[in-house]
Formats: C-alpha cells, sequence, structure tokens
C-alpha cells in the first residue's frame, strides 16, 4: 500500500525539543522530494519544511528557520523534522507530504500526505 | 511571500447543486496552483494540480479553472462525501495554502 505514516508527536515544554519521523511505503521513496506542513487546532494549512530526493536542496519556512531541521534517510524510506526551541506556536498537526510524482520542478504540488502527528508545545 | 485568498469562508449548498469555491494570489502564479480537499481527522488530498489537470482517481465532478491571480474550483452536483474543507496553494514562489472555505449542507 502507498502510504505515509508520522510518529514522534508529544507533549513537549516551551523551549524543548522533538524529534519526528515519517515511514513511506509503496513507493520508491528516494526519487521524490519530501515536505512537512503543519496545521495548528482549527486553522489552516502551513508549509514548513522542504528536502529534495538527494538531499541537496533544503528549504524552510521563515518561522522555523535556525529551529528546526528537515532530513532523510532514503535507506531507510524515512523522513525526519527536528525540532529545537519549540514555542508554544507550534503547537499543531503535523503531516508529511509527497512532491508529485511527474514534478519537473522543485515546486509543485503534494500528492500524498500522512495522517499527521499532534505536537502540542505547553507548559 | 505570495499570499493566497479564498472566497467565501463558508458555503453552504445543497446535494445536487453545484458549488464554486474562489482562490486568488496577491501577485501572478501562472498556473502553479493546487485544490485540496480535507476531512476531520484527516490529511489533505490533492483534487487538482497546474490549476486544471485532475490528479488521480479524482472525480469529474471536480473541475479547476482560472490563470495568473484568479482560480476557482466547480464542484457539480455535489454528493455527501464532497462536504468538507478545500484549499488552494500556490507553488510557483515556495509553497502557501489560502486559508480554506468549508463546503456545509445546507
Amino acid at each position: 500500500e502507498v502510504q505515509l505514516v508520522e510518529s514522534g508527536g508529544n507533549l513537549v515544554q516551551p523551549g524543548g525539543s522533538l524529534r519526528l519521523s515519517c515511514a513511506a511505503s509503496g513507493f520508491t521513496f528516494g526519487d521524490l522530494g519530501m515536505s512537512w506542513v503543519r496545521q495548528a487546532p482549527g486553522k489552516g494549512l502551513e508549509w514548513v519544511s522542504y528536502i529534495s530526493s538527494s538531499s541537496s536542496n533544503i528549504y524552510y519556512a521563515d518561522s522555523v528557520g535556525g529551529r528546526f531541521t528537515i532530513s532523510r534517510d532514503n535507506a531507510k524510506n524515512s523522513l525526519y523534522l527536528q525540532m529545537n526551541s519549540l514555542r508554544d506556536e507550534d503547537t499543531a498537526v503535523y503531516y508529511c507530504a509527497r512532491l508529485r510524482v511527474g514534478a519537473t520542478y522543485v515546486f509543485d504540488a503534494f500528492d500524498l500526505w500522512g495522517q499527521g502527528t499532534v505536537v502540542t508545545v505547553s507548559s | 511571500e505570495i499570499v493566497m485568498t479564498q472566497s467565501p469562508a463558508t458555503l453552504s449548498v445543497s446535494p445536487g447543486e453545484r458549488a464554486t469555491l474562489s482562490c486568488r494570489a496577491s501577485q501572478s502564479i501562472s498556473n502553479n496552483l493546487a485544490w485540496y480537499q480535507q476531512k476531520p481527522g484527516q490529511g489533505p488530498r490533492l483534487l487538482i494540480y497546474h490549476a486544471s489537470t485532475r490528479a488521480t482517481s479524482v472525480s469529474d465532478r471536480f473541475s479547476g479553472s482560472g490563470s495568473g491571480t484568479e482560480f476557482t474550483l466547480t464542484i457539480s452536483s455535489l454528493r455527501s462525501e464532497d462536504f468538507a474543507v478545500y484549499y488552494c496553494q500556490q507553488y510557483d514562489n515556495s509553497w502557501t495554502f489560502g486559508q480554506g472555505t468549508k463546503v456545509e449542507i445546507k
């Protein structure tokens, strides 16, 4: 089955750290760019970070740059998000998403999403 | 940053009727626009990319149009499974989403 499964979400205090994981299956993970997108409670979607298939291109939203680090292990079919210096406003459901199969440019739509993992930052 | 604005925030439609959702970009994004559907407790599902191309397995009741700064998603003859929140997304320069339109049963 083609799917993405996120894990690692938890309750963490402000200033703390957390590492999210995304396990991919059913497709050739190493061929495709991947992103993290988050959704605060009752709010819309916010793109967080992107990593290309070979990890050669990495981008971050201004809201997380310098605090979050995206990485991937193509041998393990896994995507990661290391989150440091967490703030209340980082509270959200975090989704991993696959860049559309057939994309010819780094920027394109996301054609496969996971179910999300919940991160709560609170004292 | 390119800002995406969707209207209306909520659309009340009866089953079998047509729904028309709008999305405006703060600057021209050519046809680099996608539409997603999200149901409660689920991740988003890609419906349309390149403004008008349906994604795999998406019903032909969904159609997209527009280019530049003005875009439309049309859902013809709404079915019960279509009641959800819809987001537009630009990918001309990085990625940004609209705030969403909730399509609810009238």
